[in-house]
């Protein structure tokens, strides 16, 4: 069954350090999604890609975050320079495409683990 | 996108069916209701949605009251493996698709 990858699973880094994940979704799959999602709480959405142009990214920090996805297939998010409070999991995932007002699930990969110190 | 009420936790015994219910009074008529669940340390895991008809799949059956204000997710058979946090989502069918989570309810099988 295909999955969404994810990697690194974990990852220690310092405040003020840059740190970015990277995200394969599933083969076919047009649209791409980052969430955040802190402890206790569901997940957040950050961004969100038809293939590779932005179509959502109201939640996304953007003095410190950018996403890309730079051939509508794989997708890096990076944080630039790191906080304290961004210590959360990073989840992606993708849907397929269907027709305008059609609905989708999302597959979500197994996430990113980040922890700022 | 809808606000979702669902109670923060509920015990089943295993083998039994588990019954989560939701409560969307405020969804648009083009909204539709997934269910997602989380099991510790993984990624959400899609179970089922609908927008008006009652839906069943190999994981899950979904009834949505006939208003659609609310809706109940029965896992037939509840098993250890089914101990998560499950997400009842009002919300995509528009350009977007998104979908906002809340913080569900915590499902806790016991033996």
């Amino acid at each position: 069954e295909a999955e969404v990858a994810q990697s690194p699973r974990y990852k220690i880094t310092e405040k003020s350090q840059a740190v970015a994940f990277w995200c394969d979704p599933i083969s076919g799959h047009a649209t791409l999604y980052w969430y955040r999602q802190i402890l206790g709480q569901g997940p957040e959405l950050l961004v969100q890609f038809q293939d590779e142009s932005v179509v959502d990214d109201s939640q996304l920090p953007k003095d410190r975050f950018s996403a890309e996805r730079l051939k509508g297939v794989d997708s890096t998010l990076k944080i630039q320079p790191a906080e304290l409070g961004d210590s959360a999991m990073y989840l992606c995932a993708s849907s397929p495409i269907r027709g305008s007002g059609s609905s989708y699930e999302q597959y979500f990969g197994p996430g990113t683990r980040l922890t700022v110190t | 996108d809808a606000k979702t009420t669902q109670p923060p936790s509920m015990d089943c015994a295993e083998g039994r069916a588990a019954n989560l219910p939701c409560n969307h009074s405020t969804i648009s008529g083009n909204e539709y209701v997934y269910w997602y669940r989380q099991i510790h340390s993984q990624g959400p895991q899609y179970i089922i949605h609908g927008l008006k008809n009652n839906e069943t799949n190999e994981m899950a059956s979904l009834i949505i009251t006939e208003d659609r204000k609310s809706s109940t997710l029965i896992l037939p058979h509840a098993t250890l493996r089914d101990t998560a946090v499950y997400y009842c989502i009002a919300g995509g069918g528009g350009a977007t698709n998104k979908l906002i989570f809340g913080t569900g309810t915590l499902l806790a099988v016991q033996p």
